[in-house]
């Protein structure tokens, strides 16, 4: 099984700002089949980043993933009021499709 | 559009069973695989289990084997996932997910919550 360890745990940050998430797998992904979720309070997980890089449908292009294998980033270019809410990683190119722990993204 | 109605909300006893509902629309239902993923209150998302609406075949985390069971009905382009001997520790908000391979999981279903109390 594939274990995702998210980092940092909480981040606290201001409208405007720049935010960096991390997504560490224990093992290489395959295919960087690796997706990024933000899922605010009382809501669905919403699928931003598909294929490690690749923007979902809709989603503002402040969001953006790169990485491979092991080690993937989600970046917001200019933090909104909208996007506190916490951020998922997982992996879906081997079951079980797991998923990392999440980042709480607050504001500061 | 694409979407995905689940089934409301249930309160169960602790060692029966339960079984959400998740029709689909919108697409042509045998050719995206469904999968079914969990999220206890305040605690992150769990996967729980695959299933292939064309030929019926399944693949369950290892956590649920034995307990869970995937089914659909494509008259009604509904899958179902069954869950027995519920305990407390089941309480939580239950997904649908549809895979698009390389696009992961898009769309969700609203979530369907099962509370497991005496």
């Amino acid at each position: 099984e594939i274990v995702l360890t998210q980092s940092p745990g909480t981040l606290s940050l201001s409208p405007g700002e720049r935010a960096t998430l991390s997504c560490r797998a224990s093992q290489s992904v395959s295919s960087n089949y690796l997706a990024w979720y933000q899922q605010k309070p009382g809501q669905t997980p919403r699928l931003l980043i598909y294929a490690a890089s690749s923007r979902a449908t809709g989603i503002p292009d402040r969001f953006s993933g790169s990485g491979s294998a092991t080690d993937f980033t989600l970046t917001i270019s200019r933090l909104e009021p909208e996007d506190f809410a916490v951020y998922y990683c997982q992996q879906y190119g081997s079951s079980p499709y797991t998923f990392g722990q999440g980042t709480a993204l607050e504001i500061k | 559009q694409v979407q995905l109605v689940q089934s409301g909300a249930e309160v169960k006893k602790p060692g029966a069973s339960v079984k959400v509902s998740c029709k689909a629309s919108g697409y042509t239902f045998t050719s995206y695989y469904m999968h079914w993923l969990r999220q206890a209150p305040g605690q992150g998302l769990e996967w729980m289990g695959i299933f292939n609406p064309s030929g019926g075949g399944t693949s369950y985390a290892q956590k649920f084997q034995g307990r869970v069971t995937m089914t659909r009905d494509t008259s009604t382009t509904t899958v179902y996932m069954e869950l027995n001997s519920l305990r407390s520790e089941d309480t939580a908000m239950y997904y649908c997910a549809r895979e698009a391979r390389e696009l992961g999981f898009d769309p969700w279903g609203q979530g369907t919550l099962v509370t497991v109390s005496s």
